[in-house]
């Protein structure tokens, strides 16, 4: 059971807009602690998609977006497009473990 | 452009021992932390170990302390991940990652090799 726990998956069709929850305790995303998000395409390595809540490396569309309230985070993807069918992985930092925490991660599906 | 390269996965007996390297290069290693990340098939991310830039300071996840190790060279520019008492449940693809500027302790991944395959199987 992952310390961050996201939805399994997410759906959405072409142009529509999805959100994909992250929610943690007060040990890590309300500790106020960073939270970064990673993209995995399908047989790839994962790929720095936001970082410090809500940063997008140089590359990232600004259709992906994040933000952070409390103890949760949350991604947004606007304008669904298939080549966005990927699983979605947050990432923080908990001071009970003293360790870098992953989400489950969620499948997105592009219908 | 940055590179990372892991190499020395394989098939290996229960209670056996591995040691992963991943070779750096398209920045100055020796100003970076480097992480190691696995995922076991068809299953999630998790966070294993971590080095300072310097090498004088490592972390490691619960289900690895004692069992794993990891150091670096920064003069060969290469990071290594030393494992032994090897079980199923190591199964997994191994990810090196650089890490990127920190804030507070949490890092993030900026960079990711493509993984090596580590089984642990009789």
């Amino acid at each position: 059971q992952s310390v961050l726990t996201q939805p399994p998956s997410v759906s959405g069709a072409p142009g529509q807009r999805v959100t994909i929850s992250c929610t943690g305790s007060s040990s890590n995303v309300g500790a106020n602690y960073d939270v970064h998000w990673y993209q995995q395409l399908p047989g790839t390595a994962p790929k720095l998609l936001i970082y410090n809540n809500n940063n997008r490396p140089s590359g990232v569309p600004d259709r992906f977006s994040a933000s952070k309230s409390g103890t949760s985070a949350s991604l947004a993807i606007t304008e669904l497009q298939a080549e966005d069918e990927a699983d979605y992985y947050c990432q923080s930092y908990d001071s009970s473990l003293s360790n870098s925490v992953f989400g489950g991660g969620t499948k997105l599906t592009v219908l | 452009e940055v590179h990372l390269v892991e190499s020395g996965g394989g098939l290996v007996q229960p209670g056996g021992s591995l040691r992963l390297s991943c070779a750096a290069s398209g920045f100055t290693f020796s100003n970076f932390a480097m992480s190691w990340v696995r995922q076991a098939p068809g299953k999630g991310l998790e966070w294993v170990s971590g080095i300072t830039s310097s090498g004088d300071d490592t972390n490691y996840a619960d289900s690895v302390t004692g069992r794993f190790t990891i150091s670096r060279d920064n003069a060969k520019n290469t990071v290594f991940l030393q494992m032994s008492s090897l079980r199923a449940e190591d199964t997994a693809r191994y990810y090196c990652v650089k890490d990127g500027h920190c804030n507070g302790g949490t890092c993030y991944f900026d960079y990711w090799g493509q993984g090596i395959l580590v089984t642990v199987s009789s």
